[in-house]
């Protein structure tokens, strides 16, 4: 079975610039998570998407991220414009209903300068 | 607020000793518990879930869920070099939308 999917692995980008992250969820599953990772904020939930339809757009990242999800199988954050504040790793996540497991993809590695 | 509180930030246990993490949640409705465990470089992965008062052992994993105090542990027994790693509790909402939420982690180091 395909785990998820994130392309590209790394990215850097100059600031003011626009980035499209991409993501392959696990077959079947019915919701997406994107997710950005630092070592001082840990965690920080950035989309919720259930059956393509989004459910938490995590608040204080709306002005500049914008996810979605094109069909079941495919997903992406667009950052725009970037500033450096925003390197980070960037993680999808998937799982068969909300309340299931979440099985993540490896992450893209964000750098922005 | 972070709805999940986990401790220590890090730990060092030498070759095939203990190694135990802790996770409290704040909020009531936060009942149902997820081990995750991130090496360098990749994604998360779930170790194990715990929804029901008392142990649940998979291996050299045991987990514990004490839902009056809303605490949770992980015990990993005669821990490997390969289990150092960042581990993440996380925590299932049982109301509104399921909400998921993930605590800051605790990095350990499994000294050989």
């Amino acid at each position: 079975d395909a785990g998820v999917t994130q392309t590209p692995r790394h990215e850097v980008a100059e600031k003011g610039q626009t980035i499209i992250l991409k993501c392959e969820p696990v077959s079947g599953h019915n919701d997406l998570f994107w997710y950005r990772q630092t070592k001082i904020q840990g965690l920080e939930l950035l989309s919720y998407f259930r059956s393509k339809s989004l459910m938490e757009d995590g608040g204080a990242f709306k002005d500049r991220f914008k996810a979605e999800m094109l069909n079941s199988s495919f997903s992406t954050l667009k950052i725009q414009p970037t500033e450096p504040k925003d390197s980070a790793v960037y993680l999808c996540a998937s799982s068969y209903r909300g309340r299931d497991t979440q099985y993540f993809g490896p992450g893209t590695r964000l750098l922005v300068l | 607020q972070q709805k999940v509180q986990q401790s220590p930030e890090s730990l060092s246990v030498p070759e095939g000793g203990m190694a135990s993490f802790n996770c409290t949640s704040s909020d009531r409705n936060f009942q149902y518990f997820w081990w995750y465990r991130q090496h360098s470089g990749e994604g998360p992965k779930a170790l194990m879930s715990i929804f029901s008062d008392g142990d649940k052992k998979e291996g050299r994993f045991t987990a514990h869920l004490n839902k009056a105090s809303l605490h949770v542990s992980l015990h990993i027994r005669d821990s490997q070099p390969s289990d150092s790693a960042l581990y993440f509790c996380a925590a299932r909402s049982n109301t509104g939308n399921y909400k998921y939420v993930f605590g800051a982690g605790t990095r350990l180091k499994v000294i050989a």
